[in-house]
């Protein structure tokens, strides 16, 4: 049974600050990986995927890895802003015994809080 | 256009009722899903459906059944609510072969009471 971690779980760093957050997940097995961002009371907005044959993904001031041999991703946010403050989460597509794939396993999230 | 919407954005109910959440997506996606964030802000997956199987969590109670008019809905029906079934249901869609962006809908938030 796939699960996924992600860490730290919180993370307060001042407006400017280059950071990462990391995901891991225990099946190798994967399509993709997936990191939302989820504004409090908002739905998800999909940020980056990756292949599971892909190393990274790359959206303006964010980049995403992915290891799939190790099972470990990181999502890297360069110059942040207090606009970036938010809970952000990894999610991956794992195939289902009976053949295709039975939706997305989600960490539990990093809350990242930029101060101005 | 919103991509992929639901209905109603709240619903407040007591125990014992049933009640239904609609979703609709405007992508032309083939695979429709619904998960539930529960009041640790987990996210886990009910659903998987699309026009030839229902992938159900086995963690799901028979209590709850997504209904498929046609390929661009995906309705939750809940029979006898529960206390524990309030939460946050999402509704999200994605084209196969399963390697492509989840788009999720803006979420329904259920109070049972």
């Amino acid at each position: 049974k796939q699960e996924v971690t992600q860490i730290p779980a919180a993370l307060s760093v001042p407006e400017g600050e280059n950071l990462v957050l990391n995901c891991s997940f225990t099946d190798s097995a994967i399509y993709n990986l997936q990191w939302f961002r989820q504004d409090p009371g908002k739905g998800l907005t999909s940020l980056l995927l990756i292949q599971s044959s892909q190393r990274e993904q790359t959206s303006g001031r964010l980049n995403a890895s992915l290891d799939k041999s190790s099972g470990r991703s990181t999502l890297y946010i360069a110059a942040s802003q207090p606009g970036d403050s938010a809970t952000y989460l990894c999610a991956v597509m794992t195939p289902w015994e009976g053949g295709g794939a039975d939706g997305l396993t989600f960490g539990k999230g990093t809350h990242l809080i930029i101060q101005p | 256009d919103t991509a992929v919407s639901q209905t109603p954005k709240y619903l407040v109910t007591q125990m014992g009722n049933d009640k239904s959440i609609k979703c609709e997506q405007n992508l032309g996606h083939d695979t429709m899903y619904w998960y539930k964030q529960d009041s640790k802000k987990f996210l886990k997956i009910m659903f998987s459906y699309n026009n030839k199987e229902l992938i159900i969590n086995e963690t799901v109670p028979n209590r709850f059944s997504p209904k498929s008019p046609d390929k661009a809905h995906l309705n939750l029906h809940i029979n006898s609510l529960e206390l524990g079934d309030s939460a946050v249901y999402f509704c999200a869609s994605s084209q196969p072969p399963y390697g492509e962006t989840q788009y999720f809908g803006p979420g329904t938030r259920l109070l049972v009471l």
